[in-house]
């Protein structure tokens, strides 16, 4: 199993700013993945970050709302800018295990639980 | 495309009774399930995975799902539900993506498990 460590836990932010939020593994793994959780809603893919390549987002999502940056194979980090309201949401961290095989579980951070007024 | 159905919003049960919480998937070749477990203010903690093998799976703090393909269906199950077992229940597929091998996971909408005393 991998243990992740997600800051900040919670935050309250006044629009139009920036929050990044750090997610650290106490192992190397090859992916790390960004999801959102809006209130009451599932979870949604925000983007895959592979170290030492650019972040791959998926539909919806894009590169200069959630810059995303991964300097190496246990850390990651994930900026919500000129955040509005509707950014309020639970932002988690994902791993799979240094090999990414597809038969294996992922592991998640806490998650950071964003307020936007 | 993947996608797995939760089609219950809460599902709500009596402390010592046997729980039941809906999955149905669909996917396109061999299915990789999961399920996950939120409790408040926490993030996704794994419970149990069907990869290959025997259609019942158990897992984590009493739990099993059983896995039916003709049924296409994984529903997670405990024998004797406790008042601590009340959280927010996440089934998952992994999305085969080969093109770019992310092996990203697709969640339900989340069944939300209410147990009372």
């Amino acid at each position: 199993s991998a243990v992740i460590s997600q800051k900040p836990s919670r935050d309250i932010c006044q629009r139009g700013t920036s929050l990044t939020i750090q997610c650290q593994v106490d192992s190397q793994v090859t992916m790390m993945f960004w999801y959102r959780q809006q209130p009451g809603q599932s979870l949604t893919l925000i983007a895959t970050a592979n170290q030492g390549s650019e972040a791959t987002y998926e539909s919806g999502f894009v590169i200069d709302k959630f810059p995303i940056s991964r300097p190496n194979l246990t850390f990651s980090t994930l900026t919500v800018s000129n955040m509005s309201p509707e950014d309020s949401s639970i932002y988690l961290c994902s791993v799979g295990t240094a090999r990414g095989t597809m038969n294996t579980e992922a592991f998640f951070g806490q998650g950071t639980r964003l307020t936007v007024v | 495309a993947q996608s797995v159905a939760q089609p219950e919003d809460q599902v709500n049960v009596a402390e010592g009774n046997p729980l039941t919480v809906k999955c149905t998937y669909s996917v396109s070749g061999n299915p990789y399930l999961f399920w996950y477990v939120q409790y408040p203010n926490r993030g996704l903690q794994f419970l149990l995975k069907y990869i290959t093998g025997d259609n019942l799976v158990k897992g984590s703090y009493g739990f099993e799902a059983e896995f039916n393909k003709s049924q296409t269906s994984f529903h997670l199950k405990k024998p004797s539900a406790l008042v601590s077992d009340s959280a927010l229940y996440f089934c998952a597929v992994r999305d085969l993506l080969w093109m770019d091998s992310s092996y990203k996971l697709i969640f339900g909408s989340g069944t939300r498990l209410l147990v009372r005393p």
